[in-house]
């Protein structure tokens, strides 16, 4: 199956600052990358996706950006608030994975105000 | 509109003793996901149906561990018996797929299961 490596397992910031986290992922003909937040006590939210055909992303306040010679795409966070803190999960969908999430081991951010 | 709804949210049993979680998923989904959640890590498919059919159930350990989804709609995940190491949090997931490039999965809350 796919592997998917996701970095930094931590990453404290301050309020106003950017945060960046990376993954890779070893299938190169993977097509889809969904970035999910997680809350404590909560299930996985769905805050942006990538398609392959697509280079980056933006919604307000997050882009993700994807290099598919390369194999990794990024989550960046800009401005960040104390409410950004939580765990954050990059996944990777291929075409013969019928339907198949592979989530990277997450990223727990911390925003200080 | 209402999310995936899971019950229970928490469960304490003992070892050897059955369990099992519910779902509902977003009105309209026709695809149904359960996952495992280990502490610290990301999510793991353990079982993936379209309406009614399980088209992926590779990672499921079928000696202890079920499911079902009854006309296509909600689903039951079981686990008979319980061991230590299924303490995890149990998600369910749904997605619309109508092709393969609208199948984003929507997660509920999750099932805390504590074995003790």
């Amino acid at each position: 199956g796919e592997n998917v490596e996701q970095h930094p397992s931590t990453l404290s910031v301050q309020e106003g600052d950017s945060a960046v986290i990376k993954c890779t992922y070893s299938d190169s003909a993977s097509n889809y990358f969904p970035w999910y937040k997680q809350e404590l006590g909560k299930g996985p939210q769905l805050i942006i996706d990538i398609r392959s055909n697509v280079g980056e992303k933006k919604d307000q306040r997050i882009a993700v950006t994807l290099n598919k010679t390369a194999k990794h795409f990024s989550l960046h966070i800009t401005e960040t608030q104390p409410e950004d803190s939580a765990v954050y999960f990059c996944a990777v969908r291929g075409p013969s994975t019928l339907g198949r999430l592979y989530f990277g081991r997450g990223t727990q951010l911390t925003v200080w105000p | 509109e209402a999310g995936v709804v899971q019950s229970p949210r928490y469960k304490i049993i003992e070892k050897k003793q059955p369990v099992a979680f519910w779902c509902n998923p977003i009105s309209g989904h026709n695809t149904l996901y359960w996952y495992l959640q280990n502490l610290g890590q990301g999510p793991e498919l353990l079982i993936r149906y379209e309406n009614e059919e399980a088209v992926d159930d590779s990672q499921l350990p079928k000696d202890r561990f079920s499911a079902e989804r009854l006309k296509g709609v909600d689903s039951t995940l079981k686990i008979q018996p319980a061991e230590l190491g299924d303490s995890a949090v149990y998600l369910c997931a749904s997605s619309l797929v109508v092709s393969v490039d609208t199948d984003t999965q929507y997660f509920g809350p999750g099932t805390r299961l504590t074995v003790l």
